[in-house]
């Protein structure tokens, strides 16, 4: 089955670019996706990439997809302080097993 | 009301108690998911449920129960808990066939066993 692998700590000044890391095991994974936990609440999507993509650029966030690595990762620019949450790198297969998540990294923006 | 609800945020019952935890998606989506969450370690699903069909049940200890009556609603339900079932419980809906989206989560219901 998949294994999601993510660092767990990241720690960046605000305004600065903050970069997640993650990799995953099935290379059948179809959809790649970021969710963002806030203290006290669910996860909420961020974004998502296809397998057919290597990257995928959206306001602040961008996704950058590498197969042969297995490798995933989330840049957010101009980091801001309401950034801080934990981020979740999840797969899914096109079986439509269900998604399979990272341990999560807790992102830590200074002032 | 809109996304995916639950109920209670927050619950502590004793080790003796029987409790719910109640689920419910305005989504129309057919996919409903239980997951748990505890400290330092990943996500774990719990069960799926597919047009109210359980399709998965990971290894889930049988002091938790769950009951799907209908594709918009899930329960959780709890007796004879443990200490080490304190955990962070999510709820989560999909549509399945369309992935585009994945999951959307609820909130959770913190859970502490006494």
């Amino acid at each position: 089955g998949e294994d999601v692998e993510q660092s767990l700590f990241l720690s960046v000044r605000e305004g600065d670019s903050s970069v997640i890391n993650c990799t995953y095991t099935d290379s059948s994974s179809t959809y790649l996706y970021w969710y963002k936990q806030e203290p006290g609440a669910g996860l909420q999507l961020l974004t998502y990439i296809f397998s057919n993509m290597d990257m995928k650029q959206d306001q602040r966030l961008t996704v950058l997809l590498n197969k042969k690595d297995k490798h995933l990762s989330l840049r957010i620019a101009d980091t801001q302080t309401g950034d801080s949450a934990i981020y979740f790198c999840a797969g899914l297969n096109s079986g439509n097993t269900p998604l399979v998540f990272g341990k999560g990294t807790r992102l830590s923006v200074i002032a | 009301e809109t996304g995916v609800t639950q109920t209670p945020r927050h619950l502590v019952m004793g080790m003796t108690n029987k409790k719910s935890l109640k689920c419910e998606q305005h989504l129309g989506h057919n996919a409903m998911y239980w997951y748990k969450q505890s400290a330092k370690k990943p996500l774990e699903l719990m069960f799926v449920y597919n047009f109210k069909e359980q399709t998965e049940n990971n290894s889930v200890p049988s002091r938790f129960s769950p009951e799907c009556p209908n594709s918009s609603h899930l329960f959780l339900h709890l007796h004879t808990l443990q200490p080490e079932d304190s955990a962070l419980y999510l709820c989560a809906s999909s549509q399945v066939g369309e992935v585009f989206y994945g999951y959307t989560f609820g909130s959770g219901t913190r859970l502490t066993v006494v």
